[in-house]
């Protein structure tokens, strides 16, 4: 089944421990992104990876990291996260410039 | 930078009636266009997806028509159904390669049996 899975779908943690969210596509695709949902602010993009070793920013970088190793997976990472953090995140992928984006089921996460 | 409006922020109609979403971006330099549906705790599924160069796209009781010149999009639900009741979500990818996709922030949608 062609999917988009994040791990872990829920995270409770203090600040500035250092955590590291996990997405990975099985569609073979090139281009990958990452999101927060906040009320009233609605999804907005964090970071984009257009393919392996290849990253840029999008709306909202500041206070997160991310690498592209390997095609299928590209992980969101928070170094020191603080209480602003605090959101509902999504990975999503997609083939190309004209496809459709596949979102993954979200992982929500505080931080105390 | 682009911004991306969706009106109205909610929607309450009786079952059975056809309703239209509305969008409107302000730059009009886009690739695509996409709608999505959103239930509540849970992820994004892809409704339609129109490219720049189509007027229209059509899955089954939704259809989604794209005016570039002036900014706009509306998604056509007929014959609504209470499990049609979601929150929707217009986004607009833009920017170099099409990288950038840039959200409205929804219509809340309930149909009412």
């Amino acid at each position: 089944e062609a999917q988009v899975t994040q791990n872990p779908r829920y995270l409770i943690t203090v600040t500035g421990k250092k955590l590291t969210v996990t997405c990975s596509q099985n569609m073979n695709h090139e281009y990958m992104s990452w999101y927060r949902q906040d009320p009233g602010l609605g999804l907005r993009q964090i970071y984009y990876s257009m393919n392996v070793e290849v990253t840029d920013k999008g709306d909202v970088p500041e206070g997160y990291k991310v690498s592209r190793k390997e095609k299928r997976n590209f992980p969101l990472i928070l170094e020191s996260p603080s209480p602003n953090q605090t959101s509902l995140y999504f990975c999503a992928s997609r083939t190309g410039a004209v496809d459709t984006q596949y979102f993954g089921p979200g992982t929500r996460l505080t931080v105390l | 930078k682009q911004e991306v409006t969706q009106i109205p922020a909610a929607l309450s109609v009786p079952e059975g009636e056809n309703l239209v979403l509305n969008c409107s971006f302000t730059d009009s330099a886009i690739y695509n266009l996409q709608w999505f549906r959103q239930d509540p705790g849970k992820g994004l599924t892809s409704l339609l997806l129109i490219q720049s160069s189509q007027r229209e796209q059509t899955s089954g009781r939704l259809n989604a028509s794209l005016d570039k010149s002036s900014g706009r999009s509306t998604l056509y639900i007929a014959a609504s159904q209470p499990g049609d009741s979601a929150t929707y979500l217009c986004a607009v990818y833009s920017g170099a390669g099409s990288y950038q996709l840039t959200f409205g922030k929804g219509t809340k949608l309930s149909v009412i049996p």
